[in-house]
């Protein structure tokens, strides 16, 4: 079965730091990787996926994330934090055998202090 | 444009009610599945369909009924609401293709008492 493990439920960087928010994950077979964003009473937006192909994943905001297979990992990262970047983001899993199917690990609230 | 839509977004419920959460998707996306967002613990998925006709079970499915008549809906059916099904519902949908993500419905926040 698949997991998803994020580390810290609650991250605060300052506005301008680096943002890094850990995702590590547990799958027999080569995994499909996704990094979600939900701001505040609104639904998940998709921010970037790791499927095939490069392992550094380019997506929205500025946001990447590097699949590491030998450390089963999917860290999310930016390197300057802007105040809008406040949200909570989620990591999830799926694979080509069960791609119908998203594991999300438990989220990490983002909060940007001034 | 609308994507995935949800009804309602807010419900109170008594415990032994029933109702149906709406999930609408205009994008011809063969894939649809809902949620459930509890704190703490991310989201869960409840049940799921891969087309018209064709429903399977998530991870906690127990309460919950659904049914995917068009390519379009797939309504959520609450059939005797406990206050454990407390909790934040999306839907969502993608096509068909495991690069895909999926695009997400705002949610259905309902509160069993």
């Amino acid at each position: 079965a698949q997991s998803v493990t994020q580390l810290g439920s609650h991250v605060s960087v300052s506005e301008g730091a680096l943002v890094l928010l850990r995702c590590n994950y547990s799958s027999s077979v080569p995994p499909y990787l996704f990094w979600y964003v939900q701001y505040p009473n609104q639904g998940l937006q998709l921010l970037l996926k790791y499927t095939t192909g490069a392992t550094l994943v380019k997506g929205i905001n500025g946001f990447e994330a590097e699949f590491k297979k030998s450390e089963t990992s999917f860290h999310l990262t930016k390197p300057s934090a802007h105040m809008s970047d406040a949200a909570e983001y989620f990591c999830a899993v799926s694979d080509v055998r069960g791609a119908q199917k998203l594991v999300f690990g438990q989220g990490t609230r983002l909060t940007i202090n001034p | 444009n609308a994507g995935v839509t949800q009804t309602p977004k807010f419900q109170v419920l008594k415990t032994g009610q029933s109702m149906t959460l709406q999930c609408a998707q205009d994008m011809n996306h063969e894939y649809m599945s809902w949620y459930r967002q509890d704190p703490g613990m991310g989201l869960r998925l409840i049940h799921y369909s891969v087309g018209a006709g064709i429903t399977d079970q998530g991870e906690v499915p127990n309460g919950y009924n659904v049914s995917r008549s068009t390519t379009e809906d797939f309504p959520l059916r609450l059939l005797s609401a406990a206050p454990s099904q407390t909790s934040v519902y999306f839907c969502a949908s993608r096509r068909k293709g495991s690069a895909y993500g999926y695009t997400f419905g705002s949610g259905t926040r309902l509160t069993v008492v």
